[in-house]
């Protein structure tokens, strides 16, 4: 059972070059988000789709866009990468309790990421 | 704007005592508490939730405490193991489940 997967696991970018961070979950969850996590700090959240066909803005959007694929993708893109977007990102599924009754998210291993 | 946040920073311990890790939150409407445990290298997981109009949950060596008095969140693990060591964030949830809001972290070092 693979729960989340993000890939790539590191990367390196120019300021200004674009990339898709990608993320898939297989437990059937509906809802995904996107963190990232600045080193010694707490997680972020950068947006995130309570079901299939929605995305909402979380608490840092600016500089990303995401896309929900389909239930089980959910991608993060960097139109023009800035050394302010050096961060871990880590992708999350869940099933919110609202649906489900339940809280807990489920956390991808990173995806650690430098802007030079 | 709404944050959860920590008084300890890193926190050591003896193996064997017991540990309790404190949080402040700011959001009285937020209808979950959450603990989770961040290794090195790997994404947070979860540990124990608790809901808002509760005021002690017990899990597996692991107890939370919510005092909605003065917005505390504490997490006391007994007998505490060098595997405990990790870096641990509080969390609220509201909004049907949808936006999960994570604290800095403490980070709890484990002595043998």
């Amino acid at each position: 059972n693979a729960g989340v997967t993000q890939t790539p696991k590191f990367q390196v970018l120019k300021t200004g070059q674009s990339m898709t961070l990608q993320c898939a979950q297989d437990m059937n969850h509906n809802s995904m988000y996107w963190y990232r996590q600045d080193p010694g700090m707490g997680l972020r959240l950068i947006y995130y789709s309570a079901s299939e066909g929605t995305t909402d803005k979380g608490e840092v959007p600016n500089g990303y866009n995401v896309s929900r694929l389909n239930k089980r993708e959910f991608s993060l893109r960097l139109e023009s990468a800035a050394p302010s977007q050096t961060s871990v990102y880590f992708c999350a599924s869940s099933n919110p309790y609202r649906d489900r009754g339940n809280t807990e998210a489920f956390f991808g291993q990173g995806t650690r990421l430098t802007v030079v | 704007g709404e944050s959860v946040g920590l008084h300890l920073p890193t926190l050591s311990v003896q193996e064997g005592d017991n540990s309790i890790i404190n949080c402040a939150y700011s959001n009285s409407a937020s209808d979950y508490f959450i603990w989770y445990k961040q290794e090195s290298g790997k994404g947070p997981q979860f540990i124990i939730d608790i809901r808002s109009n509760m005021d002690k949950r017990q899990g597996q060596r692991v107890t939370v405490l919510l005092n909605k008095t003065v917005k505390h969140l504490s997490l006391q693990i007994a007998a505490t193991q060098p595997g405990d060591s990790a870096v641990y964030f509080c969390a609220e949830i509201n909004t049907g489940g949808f936006k999960t809001i994570f604290g800095a972290g403490t980070r709890l070092f484990v002595k043998a």
